[in-house]
């Protein structure tokens, strides 16, 4: 099976600008989350996508949404890019549901954004 | 929000030795489960343990699970230069929907010395 791929995997944007990030996860699995990594804040969870529906959703400000389709893809959007949001953002997929319990993530190699 | 405290932050060794690293967490937890990152790239799940178990091994690694402490270790046995990563423990909350939803605690650097 192929892994989790994001794309873009580097962007370089200006403050103000907005940036759409996307993600594909493994096949099967319907589960998709999104984490930022900065040297600051560590891993933060952003919010997690199953089945097209926002399932559950981290402390980020209203700027940071994201959306899942019908084929399990995910895109994360970030509007009004500040200097902070510079950042890896991790995408990952599971099994994780009320059927399948609770299971390991498989992540993505990340896409490292930077706000200048 | 980060979930608990990672000990230590960094721990530098040498190859054939073994590797210590703790966990501390906050909340009630359905399962707690480790990660390794290496140099800023994607994680890699290494092991989960149930709230509901005590010990468990995978190849090295070795995880206990103290619920009643709230803590965890990892424990990796005669390690080599190729564990050379950042180790982070994360949590998924018990009750609720939190499957998709991991916490992190804030990891610790391993560095192996060939």
């Amino acid at each position: 099976k192929a892994g989790v791929t994001q794309t873009p995997r580097y962007l370089i944007k200006t403050r103000g600008q907005q940036v759409t990030l996307s993600c594909s996860p493994i096949s099967g699995h319907r589960s998709v989350s999104w984490y930022q990594q900065t040297p600051g804040q560590g891993l933060q969870f952003l919010f997690e996508y199953f089945s097209e529906t926002q399932r559950n959703k981290g402390n980020f400000p209203g700027r940071f949404s994201g959306r899942q389709f019908s084929n399990s893809r995910s895109e994360m959007n970030v509007s009004t890019l500040e200097l902070g949001d510079s950042a890896l953002y991790l995408c990952a997929s599971s099994l994780a549901g009320f059927r399948t319990g609770y299971n390991e993530q498989f992540f993505g190699p990340g896409t490292r954004l930077t706000v200048l | 929000s980060q979930q608990g405290e990672e000990d230590p932050q960094a721990l530098s060794i040498q190859e054939g030795e073994n590797a210590t690293m703790n966990c501390s967490y906050k909340t009630s937890i359905n399962n707690l489960q480790w990660y390794r990152q290496n140099s800023g790239r994607g994680l890699v799940h290494l092991i989960l343990i149930r709230s509901n178990e005590r010990e468990k091994h995978s190849g090295r690694l070795r995880v206990t699970l103290d619920t009643s402490k709230k803590s965890s270790s990892l424990l990796i046995t005669a390690s080599r230069a190729a564990d050379t990563a950042s180790y982070f423990c994360a949590t998924v909350t018990s009750g609720g929907t939190s499957y998709g939803k991991l916490t992190f605690g804030q990891g610790t650097i391993l560095t192996v010395h060939p």
